[in-house]
């Protein structure tokens, strides 16, 4: 059973845009939510992470939006670029257990 | 920052033989790390929680007599494919997370491709 839904499946936006990824979940006692990056043949890099407490986080480019009520949360990137082109998963966890991952997006930004 | 390696990178088989694929904490201890498995253009499943100097946890339908984990040590976790099977080819990734209390950031290893001919 999913325990975090993620969509779209697949994105793709022109260099600029602002790609948007949206995460739902439906275990309350989850109270850390973070997204990771992974690139082909590689392991997953965290981006950025958030705590229910907080309604927006952001670092550089990226952006979290945090909405405890409706159990969603999304990541914003801002300015995109080719580089940026990789799939893009959330995550969710209580306190010292394992990730629930959703089942990723795939990001393609075209020049 | 923290850095989690895994050993080797990438391991060809063949069917019957076992694999040991090790993941280690550089610059930090970890008493709990995960193993999760990931297939082609899929998310990441969990398989199992290590923690040192007991038991690993295993998730339903993991089969812990061909999944061999050790975590002998705050900085070390072994997983062995027994009896690996085509079937068994996959990327295998791990995670730690660092003892100290005040993180739930887990920190994941590079990844080990394993193909079973």
């Amino acid at each position: 059973q999913q325990q975090v839904k993620q969509s779209p499946q697949s994105l793709i936006v022109q260099k600029g845009g602002i790609p948007i990824i949206n995460c739902a979940y439906e275990n309350t006692a989850f109270d850390y939510f973070p997204w990771y990056q992974q690139f082909p043949g590689k392991g997953p890099a965290l981006l950025i992470a958030i705590r229910p407490d907080v309604s927006e986080k952001k670092e550089g480019r990226f952006t979290i939006s945090f909405n405890k009520s409706a159990k969603q949360f999304s990541l914003h990137i801002m300015d995109s670029q080719p580089g940026d082109s990789a799939t893009y998963f959330c995550a969710a966890s209580k306190p010292g257990y394992a990730l629930n991952f959703g089942k990723g997006t795939s990001l393609l930004v075209t020049p | 920052g923290a850095v989690v390696s895994q050993h080797p990178s990438w391991v060809i088989c063949k069917s019957g033989t076992s694999v040991k694929i090790e993941c280690r904490s550089l610059d930090f201890q970890a008493t709990t790390m995960f193993w999760y498995r990931q297939f082609p253009k899929q998310s990441l499943m969990l398989m199992a929680t290590s923690n040192e100097g007991s038991k690993a946890t295993y998730e339903q339908g993991v089969e812990k007599d061909k999944f061999l984990i050790n975590h002998a040590s705050l900085t070390l976790s072994t997983l062995t494919v027994t009896s690996a099977h085509p079937e068994d080819s996959s990327f295998y990734i791990c995670s730690a997370l660092p003892s100290e209390h005040s993180t739930d950031t887990q920190y994941f290893g590079p990844g080990t491709r394993l193909t079973v001919l």
